[in-house]
């Protein structure tokens, strides 16, 4: 069975430090992975894709991914009170192009 | 470049009544997903649409929900009857050609009662 885990938080971390979340998922069959973030009452929106090992970086946001491992990351630095949401993390596996989802992490900037 | 649209916003009904869902994708998008979202859960997918075809329909209860994707641009979901456990958000969302990311639309809140 195909299984995304995240810790449902919350995590808090003060404004201006360094946040850090993860996501793990059961089958090396995975490909392709994608970090989500959804304000409460509001819906997803992509902020992060990463496909091959190693660090990507896109403004304050770095996704890292190590497939040995089974682990996709999230780093945002200089958090800001914005950055205070849900975030997803969501996997595809090239079998069937399924998107599989974890439950997210709360994430709470406090200034 | 509009976005994902969905209708209705809101929606409160009895248990055992139906419902309908729609959706509108963005233009050019031939990829549509619905989902369900409860509190504090990760969207669960109900089914995927590849144009008119459904590709992924593993996770609808088939008993209770249908949807139909005519001409391949608009989709409704429907339920009939809802249940209690039924209440819950449900998004739809679409992607181009060949790409994986996937925008939402603002979702339903179903409440049944």
């Amino acid at each position: 069975q195909k299984e995304v885990e995240q810790n449902s938080g919350p995590l808090s971390v003060p404004e201006g430090a360094i946040a850090s979340l993860n996501c793990t998922y059961s089958d090396r069959g995975s490909q392709s992975f994608f970090w989500y973030r959804q304000y409460s009452g509001k819906s997803p929106e992509l902020i992060m894709f990463i496909y091959s090992n190693g660090d990507k970086e896109d403004g304050r946001f770095t996704a890292q991914l190590n497939k040995a491992s089974q682990y996709v990351s999230l780093l945002i630095r200089d958090s800001q009170p914005s950055d205070s949401a849900t975030y997803l993390c969501a996997v595809i596996w090239d079998s069937n192009y399924q998107l599989i989802w974890g439950a997210g992490t709360k994430l709470i900037i406090k200034p | 470049e509009a976005g994902v649209v969905q209708s209705p916003r809101y929606k409160i009904i009895e248990k055992k009544q139906p419902v309908a869902f729609w959706c509108n994708p963005i233009s050019g998008h031939n990829t549509l997903y619905w989902y369900r979202q409860n509190l504090g859960q990760g969207p669960e997918l109900l089914i995927r649409y590849e144009n008119e075809e459904a590709v992924d329909d593993s996770q609808l209860p088939k008993d209770r929900f249908s949807a139909e994707r005519l001409k391949g641009v608009d989709s409704t979901l429907k339920i009939q009857p809802a249940e209690l456990g039924d209440s819950a958000v449900y998004l739809c969302a679409s992607s181009p050609v060949g790409q994986f990311r996937q925008y939402f639309g603002p979702g339903t809140r179903l409440t049944v009662t």
